[in-house]
């Protein structure tokens, strides 16, 4: 079917607020990625999932970020009292089977701004 | 943890020569090591992925080698074209989390 697919494509935020991220992955793909892309830099990882379960949160920056993934299906990335350094390319991926085993197809990401 | 070196320096060869692309890691070997390609604005490509009992793995004009020994992968692309320029990175897993290298930027010019 369609490839992965991430909103909103851009979003500007002031200090503070919180956003939330969506991708919705390949359809049948059970695993699920999340990363952070600053500009001119390689990718951070920040997490993934294998099915619905994260087996390792320790990659998410602070305490402000948190994900969760539903129906093994779409996975929200919320970033709660957004700061200037969030700012970055947020890029999701996934991938069929057990994760590490196989490619991940990104998502085209989308491009946080925080004022 | 894992760390990834790549050459963060870009990488400039003419058309038709052979473009010679190295991954450097530290710590435990991966069970399997990946490639992928990155143009600007846009997300990574997956190219090849190699395992660790594979010594070279081939995909057309692409061949990846892995040297558990070394800690060490090399990606090659023969008779390079500058549809071939772009940034490509090396990733692998270890410990429930993925690591990708910053990449090396390749300019194949005509």
């Amino acid at each position: 079917g369609a490839g992965v697919s991430q909103s909103p494509s851009n979003k500007v935020t002031e200090k503070g607020k919180d956003v939330e991220l969506r991708c919705d992955p390949i359809s049948g793909h059970t695993a699920l990625y999340w990363y952070r892309q600053r500009l001119g830099q390689g990718l951070e990882f920040l997490i993934y999932f294998q099915g619905n379960s994260a087996p390792d949160k320790s990659g998410l920056p602070s305490d402000r970020f948190s994900a969760e993934r539903t129906g093994e299906s779409v996975s929200t990335l919320t970033i709660q009292r957004t700061q200037q350094e969030d700012s970055a390319v947020y890029l999701c991926a996934s991938s069929l089977g057990l994760a590490a085993q196989g490619p991940q197809y990104f998502g085209p990401g989308t491009r946080l701004l925080v004022l | 943890s894992q760390k990834i070196e790549q050459n963060s320096e870009a990488l400039n060869i003419q058309e038709g020569k052979t473009a010679t692309l190295t991954c450097n890691y530290t710590n435990y070997s991966p069970a399997y090591l990946q490639w992928y390609r990155q143009d600007p604005g846009r997300g990574p490509v997956f190219l090849l992925l190699i395992r660790e009992n594979e010594k070279e793995k081939r995909k057309e004009r692409l061949k990846v080698t892995f040297d558990t020994t070394l800690k060490q992968s090399l990606f090659h692309i023969t008779a390079s074209q500058p549809a071939d320029s772009a940034t490509y990175l090396c990733a692998l897993y270890n410990f429930n989390k993925f690591y990708f290298g910053s990449g090396t930027k390749l300019n194949v010019k005509p």
